[in-house]
């Protein structure tokens, strides 16, 4: 089955880049998507299709795709953004299909 | 506002059965695709399982294939999981989720724009 592999921390200071990848076998060739999730709230949609963001969420959020990774970048980190990211994909072969996601990454503001 | 609010979870003992209910409010829910999602204590994310807006094509997880069912009621704007069969390692919150509408580009499925917020099952004896 596919494996998506993402770092289990990233710290950043306030006001720097986040970066948060997403690695996965020719990963560039499947749309991703990623997710916000902050203590005790369901998840939040930040951005898919590698680098689309749903309606209400800021421009300091951007993605992007390539080769083996995929990136979630934040921009101008504030203290709210400290949460776990996800990634995910499809994963659709001759006899499974299923929705796969990473393990996560919990993003310190410094 | 779109809602979607899980109910049915509980304790359980292993190889017992529970069904959860998602009861879905403020969109047309018969023309979305529809996941559950669970998420151990602790833990990351992991997919359930894929229903489709008719119904007519299921996903599962190969964790749960062959002891979870999904399925709808799209008279009653609600989308159900059967869990037979269960185990410790099924204990988590579980989700249900919308799937984006799909306008016919894109990729496809689509990914999740909103989510319940969770009901709690508890596998134990």
């Amino acid at each position: 089955s596919y494996v998506l592999t993402q770092p289990p921390s990233v710290s950043v200071a306030p006001g720097q880049t986040a970066r948060i990848t997403c690695g996965g076998n020719n990963i560039g060739s499947k749309s991703v998507h990623w997710y916000q999730q902050k203590p005790g709230q369901a998840p939040v949609l930040v951005v898919y299709d590698d680098s689309d963001r749903p309606s209400g969420i800021p421009e300091r959020f951007s993605g992007s795709n390539s080769g083996n990774t995929a990136t979630l970048t934040i921009s101008r980190v504030e203290a709210g953004d400290e949460a776990d990211y996800y990634c995910q994909v499809w994963d659709s072969s001759s006899d499974h299909s299923c929705w796969v996601f990473g393990g996560g990454t919990k993003l310190t503001v410094l | 506002e779109v809602q979607l609010v899980e109910s049915g979870g509980g304790l359980v003992q292993p190889g017992g059965s529970l069904r959860l209910s998602c009861a879905a409010s403020g969109f047309t829910f018969s023309s979305y695709e529809m996941n559950w999602v669970r998420q151990a204590p602790g833990k990351g994310l992991e997919w359930v399982s894929y229903i489709s807006s008719s119904g007519s094509t299921i996903y599962y997880a190969d964790s749960v294939k062959g002891r979870f069912t999904i399925s709808r009621d799209n008279a009653k704007n609600s989308l159900y999981l059967q869990m037979n069969s269960l185990r410790a390692e099924d204990t988590a919150v579980y989700y249900c989720a919308r799937a984006l509408y799909y306008y016919g580009s894109g990729s496809y499925p689509r990914p999740f724009d909103y989510w319940g917020q969770g009901t709690l099952v508890t596998v134990s004896s």
